[in-house]
């Protein structure tokens, strides 16, 4: 049960575009079309982003947006805002074995 | 609005068991025939980790790691859902969240055999559980 692979940081400046990965494998993010991206500001509890690969839920600006290709899920976050700056998570469906499988977080700094 | 919410001790002694219960208001679990309800845990400074999940009727699916120590129960008629992890450590000191756990499109009965979960969507606050002695 390896965690999905997210890099540790990313940065951006207002207005400007950045994009989270989120590299799996076969198993996970290459084999299913579940992966979510959760947000999560410090002292909050995770906000769901993206479900689905690319599916956004009502009340989620249409900023954020996902995609997959291959074993990799990517989060793009255009127009970035000051409050965009916080942890994102990704996580995928693994199998009916393994089910659940979580990133290790990306923090996003808004420069 | 559905929300849900967290309760339990703070603080559980190594080899004792841990036990949360998560309160879903604004929804019934029991009408939420269409869902999964989870829990989540986060250790200190560190990612998410899932703990398992549950269907209204019982039915669970539990992360393969943890599965020897864990039972997440159901109760519809007071409308939350609870989490015993067993024989706890230093390493189980963590905030858990509960939240709803969605399926891979329309629920079928396959998908309730199988687990076919998918996203979490509202989380709880979360409790923090301190392990020590």
């Amino acid at each position: 049960q390896s965690a999905l692979t997210q890099p540790r940081s990313v940065s951006g400046s207002p207005g400007q575009s950045v994009t989270i990965s989120c590299t799996g494998t076969s198993a996970d993010v290459g084999g299913y079309k579940y992966v979510s991206w959760y947000q999560q500001h410090p002292g909050t509890a995770p906000k769901l982003m993206i479900y689905d690969v690319s599916k956004r839920p009502s009340g989620v600006p249409d900023r954020f947006s996902g995609s997959k290709s291959g074993n990799t899920a990517s989060l793009t976050i255009s127009g970035l805002q000051a409050e965009d700056e916080a942890d994102y998570y990704c996580c995928s469906y693994a199998g009916s074995y393994t089910f659940v499988v979580f990133g290790r977080g990306t923090k996003l700094t808004v420069l | 609005q559905l929300q849900l919410q967290e309760s339990g001790p703070g603080l559980v002694k190594p080899s004792e068991t841990l036990s949360l219960t998560c309160t879903v208001s604004g929804g019934s679990i029991s009408n939420s025939s269409s869902y999964y309800w989870g829990w989540i845990r986060q250790s200190p400074g560190k990612g998410l980790e899932w703990i398992g999940s549950i269907y209204y009727n019982g039915k669970t699916y539990y992360r393969s790691s943890l599965k020897s120590r864990v039972t997440i129960s159901v109760d519809t008629s007071k409308n939350h859902f609870s989490l015993k992890l067993s024989s706890v450590t230093a390493a189980d000191t963590a905030l858990y969240y509960c939240a709803r756990h969605g399926p891979q499109g329309p629920m079928s009965p396959d998908h309730i055999l199988t687990g076919s979960l998918s996203w979490f969507d509202p989380w709880g606050q979360g409790v923090l559980v301190t392990v020590s002695s």
